[in-house]
This record gives structure tokens, C-alpha cells and sequence, in this order.
């Protein structure tokens, strides 16, 4: 079963709104989640690792204050784009780390900035 | 140079065919080895993970590491349609921070 669930799962918003994603682990406490974006027919690019109880460790060139990450419990983390414009649109993934380093997806998210 | 490197393809073969992925990554300090598939427009799904050197089969798929080489690949035996997709290949070692590093991944096309 899923052990990975993001919600929602498509969202359509307006330029210079902000959209939350969701992330939950299923069946596993996760101290270690990773958001992923994907532009269409690219590789996975990572953003962030979050790590629950204290501040994301964001990739280079990726900006903190534009995409917020929380990781308030084991079982949830939650990406904010903020002001998004329509070159934020793409599919963001997120995933969580168990056993020996294997990571299991979310199903993820499809934002589309107007 | 990067880290994990894939040919891009596409990858064609015929069904029935043994399809051929492969992967080579620069850190002699790599752990962990996996393959991810991932299907058009979805996210990426674990189907093998390799720790040690030579082979790991399950079912149709067997993933061969090398770490004298640095190369880990996947076989697909018996290939079929439902098997085209994008192949990821991720490699772990302990100095990054606690993460994989993914390869740009290599398309498969199994032609019925």
C-alpha cells in the first residue's frame, strides 16, 4: 500500500497567491522527508530536505523564503510556495527516507500558476 | 562531471526482449544503489535496491553492481509494453548529508 500521500493532488492558482502542499507518511515516523520538482521531460531536481523539528536544508539556488518548508510532526511535512508565477509551475514530489536509504514517493502535486 | 551519469536513450526494444540500463556514479564511498521507475506524468516507484557486489534478481528484474567499476545496472527480462517507462538510478553514500543522488534517468520504449 501507499506508504506516501500528498494533498492535493492538481491545484490551479491565480499569480502572487501562495499554495501549501501536504505530505504524509502513512505507516512510518519520518525525520526525513525531501521535496522534489519536476519540469516536464526533466530530471528530478531536489529542493530541500526537511527535517522534523528544525529548519530545511534547502539546495543551491533554491530560495527559502519563496518555497517554505515545515516539518511539524513525524508524519507531516508541508512545501509553501509563496507568491507563485506561472515559471513555478511544475509537479512537485515529495519523499520520505526508510530502512537502508530507500525512499518512497509521494504520488505528487501538479501546480499550475495562471 | 556528474555524480550518476545514464545514457538519456530512448531505449527501444522489442517485447519479449531483455532490456539493458545502465549507470555509473564518481563517489568510491557509495552505499546503497537503487532503481527507481517512473511512468509518464507520475512519481517515481522503488523497484530494486543493491548493497553489495553482483547480482540481485526479483522476478523479471535484476540489478548487477560492480564497485570496482562504479557501474550498476538494471536487466529486464521478458520485456513488455507496461514495462516503457523513465528508469532512475540513485546512488547513497554517507557524506551527502543524508541523500541520494539521482542520475537524469534513461527512457525505455518496449515496442509491441
Amino acid at each position: 500500500g501507499a506508504v506516501v500521500s500528498q494533498h492535493p493532488s492538481r491545484v490551479i492558482c491565480k499569480s502572487g497567491t501562495s499554495v501549501k502542499i501536504e505530505c504524509r507518511s502513512l505507516d512510518f515516523q519520518a525525520t526525513t522527508m525531501f521535496w522534489y520538482r519536476q519540469f516536464p521531460k526533466q530530471s528530478l531536481m531536489l529542493m530541500a530536505t526537511s527535517n522534523e523539528g528544525s529548519k530545511a536544508t534547502y539546495e543551491q539556488g533554491v530560495e527559502k523564503d519563496k518555497f517554505l518548508i515545515n516539518h511539524a510532526s513525524l508524519t507531516l511535512s508541508t512545501l509553501t510556495v509563496t507568491s507563485a508565477h506561472p515559471e513555478d509551475s511544475s509537479f512537485y514530489i515529495c519523499s520520505l527516507k526508510r530502512g537502508r536509504n530507500e525512499q518512497f514517493f509521494g504520488p505528487g502535486t501538479r501546480l499550475t500558476v495562471l | 562531471q556528474k555524480e550518476v551519469e545514464q545514457n538519456s536513450g530512448p531505449l527501444s526494444v522489442p517485447e519479449g526482449a531483455i532490456a539493458s540500463l545502465n549507470c555509473t556514479y564518481s563517489d568510491r564511498g557509495s552505499q546503497s544503489f537503487f532503481w527507481y521507475r517512473q511512468y509518464s506524468g507520475k512519481s517515481p516507484e522503488l523497484i530494486m535496491s543493491i548493497y553489495s557486489n553482483g547480482d540481485k534478481e526479483d522476478g523479471r528484474f535484476t540489478a548487477q553492481l560492480n564497485k570496482a567499476s562504479q557501474y550498476v545496472s538494471l536487466l529486464i527480462r521478458d520485456s513488455q509494453p507496461s514495462d516503457s517507462a523513465t528508469y532512475l538510478c540513485a546512488v547513497f553514500y554517507n557524506t551527502n548529508a543524508g541523500k541520494s543522488t539521482f542520475g537524469d534517468g534513461t527512457t525505455l520504449t518496449v515496442k509491441p
